[in-house]
């Protein structure tokens, strides 16, 4: 079983500035990890994932994620914030099952603001 | 637009009505999930298909609930004698894979 914490309810930034946005994973075995935003008013669009492999993954808009195993995180960067960046982050595991649905668990995420 | 859409975006219901969305998947997706969100959560999981065999369903989905996906291509969630607090955004999503879900735009449905 897989489960994920998100310590920050809220993260501010300056536009320009890097950003992060904090994941850490409690799992027994290999962890499959994944990072949803959603923005104001529309769904959950995916951004990366990481399976197995690199441990640096890139994903969609510039994001990119760390999967370090020694810290157990999976955190959410980019090097440089826009004001279009601010929405709803999720760090979400699939959890696994014998009917092979690895349906995704959400916590209630970070919401980031990206300030001009 | 190959992406994953659902019908309708808005729904405003009475309570004790019944009301039925429909998600039409990513074409060659066999992989189908609903979700639920309500407002300051994240979504949480209701059921999911494989085809069209519903293999999984979450206790969230009461017996008011239900679903299906006839011939493994579009799906339908029903819900009998809504309650408000049913009030919440309801999610599609797809995949090909365990590697990851695509998301519908959600329906959005009020109950007063």
């Amino acid at each position: 079983a897989q489960s994920v914490a998100q310590p920050e309810d809220q993260v501010n930034v300056a536009e320009g500035n890097p950003l992060t946005v904090k994941c850490t994973y409690s799992v027994s075995g290999n962890p499959y990890l994944f990072w949803y935003v959603q923005y104001p008013n529309r769904g959950l669009q995916f951004l990366l994932k990481y399976i197995t492999g690199d441990n640096l993954v890139k994903g969609s808009y510039g994001f990119e994620a760390e999967f370090n195993k020694s810290q157990t995180s999976f955190h959410l960067k980019k090097p440089s914030a826009l004001v279009s960046d601010s929405a709803l982050y999720f760090c979400a595991p699939p959890a696994g099952s014998g009917a092979g649905s690895y349906q995704l668990t959400f916590g209630k995420g970070t919401k980031l603001s990206v300030i001009p | 637009d190959t992406g994953v859409s659902q019908d309708p975006r808005h729904k405003i219901t009475k309570r004790g009505q019944n009301v039925t969305f429909r998600c039409d998947p990513i074409s060659e997706h066999n992989r189908l999930y609903w979700y639920r969100q309500t407002l300051g959560q994240g979504p949480e999981f209701l059921t999911y298909f494989q085809n069209e065999a519903q293999l999984e369903k979450s206790r969230l989905l009461s017996d008011r609930f239900s679903a299906e996906r006839p011939k493994g291509s579009f799906s339908t969630l029903e819900i009998q004698r809504t309650e408000q607090g049913d009030s919440a955004m309801y999610l599609c999503a797809s995949s090909l894979t365990a590697a990851g879900q695509f998301f519908g735009p959600g329906t959005r449905l009020t109950v007063l």
